[in-house]
This record gives structure tokens, C-alpha cells and sequence, in this order.
């Protein structure tokens, strides 16, 4: 069975400052993990994707990614924060088959002038 | 290209009424997904069609039925609505050639059972 847990249901950063997202997974083979984003009444838009390749990950706008086996991890960052960063933010992961998908609960992202 | 489509945006039904929500996309994927999006509990998956012809129930399928019409439609039915449906529903679709995996998501239907 396959899970993605996200810690903080709500993070605040100031302009400028490291966003970190955390978000860690369970799966009893290889995963495939994302990252989506949405805006207020909007669906889900990819960020960025870790598919067995490179484990950092860049994604747009400025977000990235580290799959870390060991730790069964993919936090999300970026170095800056702007205020068109805040929105809600989704980890989600599939197994091989890309069938099913697993979310987490999601982690609002504000960010403070 | 409009990507995937989700008719309609908003929906009022009185407990027990019938409904069906359509999707569609012009990208010609073949996989098809619809998800239910609840505060604080993510999206959920409620059925899912990985080729036309072809669908699987996800995580929370009580309730729904699904019609994959053809390789562009993929409709979402309740047949009896409850208070417990109200919620906001998602349409995606995926490429299943590449590797991809890469899901593309409609805006949404917002569904309130009275």
C-alpha cells in the first residue's frame, strides 16, 4: 500500500525567506512522486516530478526536490519565497503503473510581506 | 487545446436528487481519473479509467458510478445525493506512453448537498 504524509497542514514564511515543504511517503516498490500546486478555486498544476531519474528535481517556478530513499522523503524547497507562492500544496505518489494515486492532505502555504 | 474540461462549475442538489458531472480532454490520453477534494483530507481517488472501455474503483467509490463514453469523456454519476458528497470534484487525465505519469487536472466542480 502506498501513503504520502505531509507535516504542517499550514507553513508561514516572510518574503524572501527558505520555504520548505515536508513530505515523506511509504511504498513497497519504486515510487514515482509529485509535487502539484493550487491556486483558490483552481485545480491542481504539476510542479515538478521525480520519476527514478535524477533524485533534485527542478520544477518551475524556482521549486525544487530531493527524493531521498533513506529517509523515505521529498521535501519540497526554494530559496526565496515571492507572494505569488502562496497557494496550497500537494504531494501525491503512484507506483509503476501510474493507476493510482496517493495524496496527502496538503500544506498551506502564506506568505508574509 | 482547453486541456480538460469539467461541466459544470457549480451545483446545488437536494438529498436524494441524480446528477452527473462530465469531463473531457482533448490530449488524447488514455487514462482518466476522478477525485473528490475535502478540507483537510486531500484529493481521494473515486474511480479511475486506465484505457477506454475500461474502469476501477479507487479509494472512495460508495456512492458514485462512472462512464468512460468514449476516449475523450469520462462522466461521474450519484445517483441518490447525500449531505456526505458535498464537496469539490476533480477530473484529470494522464498520457500513459513515456513515463510521463504527469496528471493534468480540470478546474473543478463544486457540488453542495442540502
Amino acid at each position: 500500500a502506498q501513503s504520502v504524509t505531509q507535516l504542517g497542514s499550514h507553513v508561514s514564511v516572510s518574503e524572501g525567506a527558505l520555504v520548505l515543504l515536508r513530505c515523506n511517503y511509504s511504498s513497497s516498490v519504486p515510487p514515482y512522486l509529485f509535487w502539484y500546486v493550487q491556486y483558490p478555486n483552481q485545480g491542481l498544476q504539476l510542479l515538478l516530478k521525480y520519476t527514478s531519474a535524477a533524485t533534485l528535481v527542478k520544477g518551475i517556478n524556482g521549486f525544487e526536490a530531493e527524493f531521498k530513499k533513506s529517509e523515505t522523503s521529498f521535501h519540497l524547497t526554494k530559496p526565496s519565497a515571492h507572494m505569488s507562492d502562496a497557494a496550497e500544496y500537494f504531494c501525491a505518489v503512484t507506483e509503476n503503473t501510474g493507476n493510482q494515486f496517493y495524496f496527502g492532505t496538503g500544506t498551506s502555504l502564506t506568505v508574509i510581506p | 487545446n482547453a486541456g480538460v474540461t469539467q461541466t459544470p462549475k457549480f451545483q446545488v442538489l437536494k438529498t436524494g436528487q441524480s446528477m452527473t458531472l462530465q469531463c473531457a480532454q482533448d490530449m488524447n490520453h488514455n487514462s482518466m481519473y476522478w477525485y473528490r477534494q475535502d478540507p483537510g483530507m486531500g484529493l481521494r481517488l473515486i474511480y479511475y479509467s486506465a484505457s477506454e472501455g475500461t474502469t476501477d474503483k479507487g479509494e472512495v467509490p460508495n456512492g458514485y458510478n462512472v462512464s468512460r463514453l468514449n476516449k475523450r469523456e469520462f462522466s461521474l454519476r450519484l445517483e441518490s445525493a447525500a449531505p456526505s458528497q458535498t464537496s469539490v470534484y476533480f477530473c484529470a487525465s494522464k498520457r500513459t506512453s513515456g513515463g510521463s505519469y504527469e496528471q493534468y487536472f480540470g478546474p473543478g466542480t463544486r457540488l453542495t448537498v442540502t
